[in-house]
């Protein structure tokens, strides 16, 4: 049991590149989601899913796009990379059992230069 | 909109001393995580409290929840050198596209021998 897994786990862009962020997990969870966490400010929710095929916006969603295609899997795109998306990316899964407990992935660390 | 605020943001404590982290939140909502991070590493989940009154203690760690007061407090007892960490709540709501936590600044807390 893997739980949640993130790829990759270091990434450096140059400004107005693109990337995929992936974020799989294997505990059969209904929400997915996708922060941010720059020093200081905590955890910022981008993008969300309550379920494969649905996604929902969060705080912080300009300049992001989400896609669940497959209920294990919540890939977040930068389109074009800015300095101000550097930051780490942590994914999360819940179950939406009774227990309601949210398990995090380790984190990617982008630098957009 | 939920907002949540820890205080204190820094905490620098002597071993064997006692503390408290406090979080409050604006809105209602029907869930509170408390999570804990280590530097450069993912969030760890410590507890969820689901119902007013809630209190859920592990080791020298004891969390509890008062819903109407729309608070909850993370209580270190005799604290140890091992709890330095980052130490976060997260409040979640039920929106029409399903559940989200927000989460507060974190509390740094450094526990010195």
């Amino acid at each position: 049991n893997a739980g949640v897994t993130q790829t990759p786990k270091f990434r450096v862009l140059k400004t107005g590149q693109s990337m995929t962020l992936l974020c799989a997990q294997d505990m059969n969870h209904e929400y997915m989601y996708w922060y941010r966490q720059d020093p200081g400010m905590g955890l910022r929710l981008i993008h969300y899913s309550v379920g494969e095929g649905t996604t929902a916006k969060g705080e912080v969603p300009d300049g992001y796009n989400v896609s669940r295609l497959k209920k294990q899997n919540f890939l977040l795109g930068l389109e074009s990379a800015a300095p101000s998306q550097t930051s780490v990316y942590f994914c999360a899964s819940l179950s939406g059992r009774s227990d309601n407990e949210q398990f995090f992935g380790p984190g990617t660390r982008l630098t957009v230069l | 909109e939920l907002k949540v605020e820890q205080n204190p943001l820094f905490l620098s404590m002597q071993e064997g001393k006692n503390y408290t982290i406090y979080c409050n939140y604006s809105t209602t909502s029907d869930r509170l995580y408390w999570y804990r991070q280590d530097p450069g590493k993912s969030l760890e989940s410590l507890f969820v409290l689901l119902s007013n009154g809630a209190v859920k203690q592990e080791g020298r760690l004891m969390a509890s929840l008062d819903t109407k007061a729309r608070l909850s407090t993370l209580h270190i007892t005799a604290a140890v050198h091992d709890l330095s960490a980052t130490y976060f709540c997260a409040a979640a709501t039920q929106e029409t596209s399903g559940s989200r936590l927000t989460f507060g600044e974190g509390t740094q807390l450094t526990v010195n021998p």
